[in-house]
């Protein structure tokens, strides 16, 4: 049971835009930045959003972040067959003094 | 480039004892924290703790605590993962990963398989 809830899965076709979900409390994602990773098949987590809405250097503007309250939002538009992936959000908790993470959301491009 | 180069993939017996390493180049080792996950088969990310490499300060979850120790030698840039006694529980995909304060790990060693079994 992970401390952040994502969906476990979500799909769309390509050029449509997909949101995932993540939901915390206010001792991780009330009181912290949340940051996204994108796990790609058979390779390791890459950052993706930091401190909630900022893209890293070499990541396309399709790709964006957002929070409010206690949930963040990962949003692609635009899908493409590339970013059929795990996304992972993450956040530190406060109360845990630990660095949470969501389960995982499988993005299937159909 | 900033880059995280993690030791290869092991194979090991339970109780056996092993540590895992991963090396820093293309910056100041020192400056950023070093965090550990483990990623078990098909499953997701679990943060196990990490090390300031400036003074070996670390901060463990306590899901791990007890059973793993994280270590750096900050004059060969390189910071470990060990066990004293591996169960094959232990089998799963760790990755290390810088770190900065707020937890932003970036970017990600390539990862070591660890598989233990009888």
């Amino acid at each position: 049971q992970s401390v952040l809830t994502q969906p476990p899965s979500a799909s769309g076709t390509p050029g449509q835009r997909v949101t995932i979900s993540c939901s915390g409390s206010s001792s991780n994602i009330g009181s912290n930045t949340v940051n996204w990773y994108q796990q790609l098949p058979g390779t390791a987590p890459k950052l993706l959003i930091y401190s909630n809405n900022q893209r890293p250097s070499g990541v396309p503007d399709r790709f964006s972040g957002s929070k409010s309250g206690t949930s963040a939002s990962l949003a692609i538009s635009g899908l493409q067959s590339e970013d059929e992936a795990d996304y992972y959000c993450a956040a530190w908790d406060d109360s845990l003094n630990v660095l949470v993470f969501g389960g995982g959301t499988k993005l299937t491009v159909l | 480039e900033v880059q995280l180069v993690q030791s290869g993939a092991e194979v090991k017996k339970p109780g056996e004892s092993l540590r895992i390493s991963c090396k820093g180049s293309g910056y100041s080792f020192t400056s950023y924290w070093i965090s550990w996950v483990r990623q078990m088969p098909g499953k997701g990310l679990e943060w196990m703790g990490r090390i300031d490499p400036s003074d070996s300060y670390t901060n463990y979850s306590p899901s791990f605590q007890g059973h793993v120790t994280i270590s750096a030698d900050k004059s060969i840039s390189t910071a470990y993962l060990q066990w004293s006694s591996l169960k094959a529980s232990d089998t799963a995909m760790y990755y290390c990963a810088t770190a900065d304060s707020s937890g932003v790990l970036d970017p990600w060693g390539q990862g070591t398989l660890v598989t233990v079994s009888s």
